[in-house]
């Protein structure tokens, strides 16, 4: 079945430091790929999202390149803050539409000052 | 606006107990979901509805019964409540192709 593969965490980086956090997927068909963020005490929120291949996401200063050859969706950001202290979820949907998602189990990321 | 609300937040019981968490969403979109966080964070799907019809059940106990009365409500029932059920609970929804929107979740905690 489809399945998702991210880096362990914990990641611990100073501010401004520059961020890459690894996902690589397995599906069949052409997937889309998701970054979702878990701040402390919240529920999940869409950091950004990829529909096909070399597509780019980015919100925020994340940015992340859906790449088929080497099935992976990685994040990065050029430099982090406090704030983006958070989990990271690397996710994909296997078909077009209301499919569940596929989560990759999470990494998670504290930015020290 | 809140645009997918689980009730309640926070959930403390006894094992053996019933409990029931209710979601609501206001975006219109026809399919919803409940998914399961563990305590090392990892996230499977439950169940899935679309129209009010239950499209996907990954395998769940049947301890855990989902209820949809309309498309803008799926709530999750829980018979019998056992330790290995504390986990929090996250309820989400999603339109065509569009990324699916997630609740706060609920914290289920067994005594």
């Amino acid at each position: 079945g489809d399945s998702v593969t991210q880096m362990e965490g914990p990641v611990t980086l100073s501010e401004e430091a520059f961020l890459t956090i690894n996902c690589t997927y397995t599906a069949t068909g052409y997937p889309s790929l998701f970054w979702y963020v878990q701040y402390p005490g919240e529920g999940l929120q869409l950091l950004l999202k990829a529909t096909k291949a070399d597509d780019k996401g980015s919100n925020k200063g994340f940015e992340a390149t859906y790449r088929k050859e080497t099935t992976s969706f990685h994040l990065e950001k050029g430099s982090v803050q406090v704030s983006d202290s958070a989990v990271y979820f690397c996710a994909l949907s296997s078909s077009s539409g209301n499919t569940p998602l596929v989560f990759g189990k999470g990494t998670r990321l504290s930015v020290i000052a | 606006d809140t645009a997918v609300s689980q009730t309640p937040k926070y959930l403390v019981t006894q094992m053996g107990n019933d409990k029931s968490i209710k979601c609501e969403q206001n975006l219109g979109h026809d399919t919803m979901y409940w998914y399961k966080q563990d305590s090392k964070k990892f996230l499977k799907i439950m169940f899935s509805y679309n129209n009010k019809e239950l499209i996907i059940n990954e395998t769940v106990p049947n301890r855990f019964s989902p209820k949809s009365p309309d498309k803008a409500h799926l709530n999750l029932h829980i018979n019998s409540l056992e330790l290995g059920d504390s986990a929090v609970y996250f309820c989400a929804s999603s339109h065509l192709d569009q990324p699916q929107h997630f609740g706060d979740g609920t914290r289920l905690s067994i005594l």
